[in-house]
């Protein structure tokens, strides 16, 4: 089983500050997926990675995958309160067609 | 370009009843997956199909069962329901031609059961 651990499980910050998010495994993956979820609604896809030391940027959000495909993380800089919600990574379960495991999720809170 | 659609949104059941839930991937997507979220749980994968054929199944009871049409809208059905059944069930859908391809989740069904 690849699991996906994620840290913090919570995390609540004022507005404009910083926060970076994990997501660590001891499996090399394919890709990594960051998603963010809000209460009662469907995860929307942030991002995905796919090349070890990959950065992308999405606005204030900033998405790392290691250098080994092993890990990745999510950097908010000048949070907003529309950044808060359940901040999910996933990866594709290999071998597994059309399976993705998720983390158990970080949950940020940014208030104003 | 329309999304995952999912319906109901909301439904409330009593134990013993069955429940049948939709899904409608986005349009030229054929792989079409299904996820319980619980918030002790998480994210677990229920199984996933692909162009009408179960390619991949999760570790749930017999009780949960799916199906695909030719236009790849997929449902799954849950029969004898128990209250821990109680979630968020989440359709996802991507190409699903290779592993890996990205996967765009639907507002979800909220199932209660009492």
């Amino acid at each position: 089983t690849q699991l996906l651990e994620q840290s913090p499980q919570f995390l609540s910050i004022q507005e404009g500050e910083n926060l970076t998010v994990y997501c660590n495994s001891s499996s090399v993956f394919s890709s990594l997926q960051w998603y963010r979820q809000e209460p009662g609604e469907g995860p929307v896809l942030l991002v995905t990675v796919v090349t070890g030391g990959e950065v992308k940027k999405l606005k204030r959000l900033t998405f790392q995958f290691g250098d080994a495909r092993k890990d990745s993380s999510l950097h908010i800089t000048a949070a907003q309160p529309g950044d808060t919600g359940l901040y999910l990574c996933a990866a594709p379960a290999g071998g597994s067609w059309g399976k993705f495991q998720f983390g158990a999720g970080t949950q940020v809170v940014v208030t104003p | 370009k329309a999304g995952v659609t999912q319906t109901p949104r909301y439904l409330i059941k009593t134990r013993g009843q069955q429940v049948t839930l939709s899904c409608s991937p986005i349009s030229g997507h054929r792989s079409v997956s299904w996820y319980q979220q619980t918030p002790g749980q998480g994210l677990q994968f229920l199984f996933e199909y692909f162009s009408e054929t179960q390619r991949n199944k999760g570790n749930f009871p017999g009780r949960f069962s799916g199906r695909q049409f030719s236009n790849s809208r997929s449902e799954m059905n849950v029969s004898t329901l128990e209250l821990g059944d109680s979630a968020l069930y989440l359709c996802a859908s991507s190409l699903g031609a290779t592993e890996g391809t990205e996967a765009f989740f639907g507002q979800g069904t909220r199932l209660t059961v009492v």
